[in-house]
């Protein structure tokens, strides 16, 4: 299958502070990537749609401002979290399409002290 | 509001034999549905897809779809304690979204 990497794996960081994550597809473009958050033993959800060159899609209750998404290239797209706080802390993970299944980055782990 | 629902377990079945996960949708329109596996602190792995109604197999998998219904199951044969892991159902909103059950949690007892 398909191949999507992320960086970093894991971070932590003070209260106030922005990260940003990236995520990478090595062996394909992807036009579209999309990010998704999950909290301690509960599902995934989606924050944001991805989109080469354009603006991204953020799902309702998202806050766009602050989480931060730049999608410059066909194998590239970040995830800013600005101005993060402990209520941030959660399992971020990516997805890129190819044809017509997601494949998934392996994560990234937030912690804000 | 586009729902998938899973029992969340946990499920627990013993080495050997048949495991049995089950997930409910509500979109009658949804075409494609997704099994994934997540094992504790990773990220979701890919097992199987099915788009058409009957039984898809791959290999100890099984992917089962109703369409009339409205349910996706996967069955696991001789189930390995490697199997323990969370599974994951998605159905296919739209062009692209994916929408994730809460998932079920397996556990397979040697």
């Amino acid at each position: 299958g398909a191949v999507v990497s992320q960086h970093p794996s894991r971070v932590i960081c003070k209260s106030g502070t922005s990260v940003k994550i990236e995520c990478r597809s090595l062996d394909f473009q992807a036009t579209t990537m999309f990010w998704y958050r999950q909290f301690p033993k509960q599902s995934l959800m989606l924050m944001a749609t991805s989109n080469e060159g354009s603006k991204a899609t953020y799902e309702q209750g998202v806050e766009k401002d602050k989480f931060l998404i730049n999608h410059a290239s066909l194998t590239l797209s970040t995830l800013t979290v600005t101005s993060a706080h402990p209520e941030d802390s959660s399992f971020y993970i990516c997805t890129s399409r190819s044809t017509d299944t997601q494949y998934f980055g392996p994560g990234t782990r937030l912690t804000v002290l | 509001q586009k729902e998938v629902e899973q029992n969340s377990g946990p499920l627990s079945v013993p080495e050997g034999a048949i495991a049995s996960l089950n997930c409910t949708y509500s979109d009658r329109g949804s075409q494609s549905f997704f099994w994934y596996r997540q094992y504790s602190g990773k990220s979701p792995e890919l097992i199987m897809f099915i788009y058409s109604n009957g039984d898809k197999e791959d290999g100890r998998f099984t992917a089962q779809l109703n369409k009339a219904s409205q349910y996706v199951s996967l069955l696991i044969r001789d189930s390995q304690p490697s199997d323990s892991a969370t599974y994951l159902c998605a159905v296919k909103e739209g062009a692209q979204k994916l929408v994730f059950g809460q998932g079920t949690r397996l556990t397979i007892n040697p």
